[in-house]
């Protein structure tokens, strides 16, 4: 299994440019999401997926929109970019715990660096 | 902001020492979680807490979970300069669309040999 993957590791964009960025895994989990981490910020949460169909906001989706079409992919777009959303982006996936609410460990893409000037 | 607070924000230890990090929240879980990241990389699932666990071994890990204090502690015994690495913690929450598993801002460990 290539587990989580996203394209492109870098990524260098001027203001106001659209961009989306790509996020795809192999374990046929149901939930996926999107973070940034910026320094001394952690990881914090865009927007997620709990399955095809179904999204939801995060602490900071402003400026971002995902859709969910299929299992396996959940791309990350950015409308119109701005220097504020320079950061390092990674995206996720997990599967439900079976018999409850909840869900197991988080598998982390290795993530996508982006530049806007 | 975020659900998960770190505290240290930042420890210096000599090899062979243990090395504990806590953390605290605000909301009820489901269940909590150990992340690792090694600079400038992705992060790596450590350990995983339900809430109705009081506390969990892996190895040279031990976590605990105090859901009456909203806060929990992670242990690393006989620390080795490998274990050197940004520790974040996460909380999962139930949420009407699906659960979020929200990260706090985390605590840089340094191991010197």
């Amino acid at each position: 299994n290539a587990g989580v993957t996203q394209t492109p590791k870098f990524q260098v964009l001027k203001t106001g440019q659209s961009m989306t960025l790509q996020c795809a895994q192999d374990m046929n989990h149901e939930y996926m999401s999107w973070y940034r981490q910026d320094p001394g910020m952690g990881l914090r949460l865009i927007h997620y997926s709990v399955g095809a169909g179904i999204t939801d906001q995060g602490e900071v989706p402003n400026g971002y929109n995902v859709s969910r079409s299929t299992t396996e992919d959940f791309p990350l777009r950015l409308l119109s970019a701005a220097p504020s959303q320079t950061s390092v982006y990674f995206c996720a996936s997990r599967h439900r715990l079976a018999g409850g609410p909840s869900y197991n460990e988080q598998f982390f893409g290795p993530g996508t660096r982006l530049t806007v000037l | 902001s975020q659900q998960g607070e770190e505290d240290p924000q930042a420890l210096s230890i000599q090899e062979g020492e243990n090395a504990t990090m806590n953390c605290s929240y605000k909301t009820s879980i489901n269940n909590l979680q150990w992340y690792r990241q090694n600079s400038g990389r992705g992060l790596v699932h450590l350990i995983l807490i339900r809430s109705n666990e009081r506390e969990k071994h892996s190895g040279r890990l031990r976590v605990t979970l105090d859901t009456s204090k909203k806060s929990s502690s992670l242990l690393i015994t006989a620390s080795r300069a490998a274990d050197t690495a940004s520790y974040f913690c996460a909380t999962d929450t139930s949420m009407e669309y699906g659960n979020k598993l929200v990260f706090g801002a985390g605590t840089i460990l340094r191991v010197k040999s």
